[in-house]
């Protein structure tokens, strides 16, 4: 049973666009929520992450959106470069002795 | 410089055959996890451990096993049993389970030939 679902799977923005992309989840019980990035070959990397005490969080060019009533939150990416081309993986947790549950991810490819 | 180390990043498997993925991490993190990532399916876990000589199976633990001896290895076992091995296995930690973010190793990737 998929907990975190993430859409789109695939994403194509042109450069100096805004990315953006959506998770769900059920779990009322989940209070952390991480963004990954992952390059071809390699393991993910914590891009930002966000728990339910704030509805936004913005470091550079990421922010992650939070709306707790409908349990979903986004990443945007704003003024998309060709070097964010990677896949972005959401995930989510709860209390103490929860493991990350991860969307499936979204390929983003930036154009020039 | 701290971080997590998997070995070795190409692995190939006979059938039939149980193959051992080491994972090291010096990050002094008491939670470690396996991933299996298979394209389109996103990461799904294997099993996880919060502390050493204690694991949890996750989703899909099946045809796997794991140890946790030290707090520093979490190796992985892919074994006979395991039907449709061929993947990309990552493993992480993190400081606590549900506690901060984690820390991936790069991978590795096993095929059965």
């Amino acid at each position: 049973q998929q907990q975190v679902k993430q859409s789109p799977q695939s994403l194509i923005v042109q450069k100096g666009g805004i990315s953006i992309i959506n998770c769900a989840y059920e779990n009322t019980a989940f209070d952390y929520f991480p963004w990954y990035q992952q390059f071809p070959g390699k393991g993910p990397a914590l891009l930002i992450a966000i728990r339910p005490d704030v509805s936004e969080k913005k470091e550079g060019r990421f922010t992650i959106s939070f709306n707790k009533s409908a349990k979903q939150f986004s990443l945007h990416i704003m003024d998309s470069q060709p070097g964010d081309s990677a896949t972005y993986f959401c995930a989510a947790s709860g209390d103490s002795g929860y493991a990350l549950n991860f969307g499936k991810g979204t390929s983003l490819l930036v154009t020039p | 410089d701290g971080g997590i180390t998997q070995s070795p990043k190409y692995l190939f498997r006979k059938e039939g055959q149980n193959v051992t993925l080491s994972c090291e991490q010096n990050l002094n993190h008491d939670a470690m996890y396996w991933y299996r990532q298979d394209p389109g399916q996103g990461l799904r876990l294997i099993y996880y451990s919060q502390i050493v000589n204690d694991f949890q199976k996750g989703d899909i633990a099946e045809g796997y096993s794991v140890s946790r001896e030290k707090k520093e290895s979490f190796p992985l076992t892919v074994t006979s049993a395991q039907k449709n091995p061929t993947a990309f296995y990552l493993c992480a930690s993190s400081i606590a389970t549900g506690l901060g973010g984690y820390t991936f190793g790069s991978g590795t990737r096993l095929t059965v030939v």
